[in-house]
């Protein structure tokens, strides 16, 4: 069973740009996840999809990120404009329950945004 | 306020000796997981172990167990036997049963390095 990816894993864009990045869950794992970790504090919730649907995006900082899970397959996470403070590293992670507490969450290697 | 805390940024520890990772936590929800997660310099988020709070044993998973100290709100990672391998990035989470929703809340994590 292929693990949970994510592309590209490293991205370098300037202030302004905008930039996508992609995750594709494991095969049959209805719920997804985005996290974020900025250098050196720990790694944040962004949202969580159930298939299509945002269950929880109460993590996603402002309105220049966009999540879109069209399909209920793969996500994407767009930044537009992408500023200084966006640098970090974008982790997706899925899971076939969310229910309960001790469900397992599955990560991809992450993405590594630097914005400059 | 920050709900995961590890409070070593980085800790040494030399071959085949046991060493401990501190996490503390703050709820109020009286349900709740606590979770720690390996990260290799590959970058991907390893599950290693979970402990229910309502758990009445310390968890255990072959070379990691879990000292979980519910009245001091504590929950280290013990490591036993360390081998180079273990050297790494980790995290230790939490997600709350009856406020939490499904998000997954970590510390800013401590990096390992196990000396030969």
């Amino acid at each position: 069973e292929a693990g949970v990816t994510q592309f590209p894993s490293h991205s370098v864009i300037e202030k302004g740009q905008t930039v996508t990045l992609r995750c594709d869950p494991i095969s049959g794992h209805d719920n997804l996840y985005w996290y974020r970790r900025v250098m050196g504090k720990e790694i944040k919730f962004l949202l969580h999809f159930v298939k299509e649907s945002k269950q929880d995006e109460s993590g996603m900082p402002n309105n220049r990120f966009l999540a879109e899970r069209t399909g209920g397959t793969y996500s994407t996470l767009k930044v537009q404009p992408a500023e200084l403070e966006d640098s970090g590293v974008y982790f997706c992670a899925s899971s076939r329950l969310a229910g309960g507490l001790s469900y397992e969450q599955y990560f991809g290697p992450g993405t590594r945004l630097t914005v400059t | 306020a920050q709900k995961i805390t590890q409070t070593q940024p980085g800790m040494f520890v030399q071959e085949k000796e046991a060493v401990t990772l501190d996490c503390t936590y703050d709820t109020s929800d009286p349900s709740y997981g606590l979770f720690w997660y390996k990260q290799p310099s590959s970058g991907e988020m390893i599950f290693l172990i979970y402990q229910g709070s309502y758990d009445q044993q310390n968890a255990t998973e072959g070379r990691y167990s879990l000292n979980f100290q519910k009245a001091r709100k504590s929950a280290n990672l013990v490591i036993s036997a360390s081998q180079l391998g273990d050297s790494a990035m980790y995290f230790c989470a939490m997600r709350e049963g009856d406020t939490g929703g499904f998000k997954t809340i970590f510390g800013a994590g401590t990096r390992l390095f196990v000396k030969a």
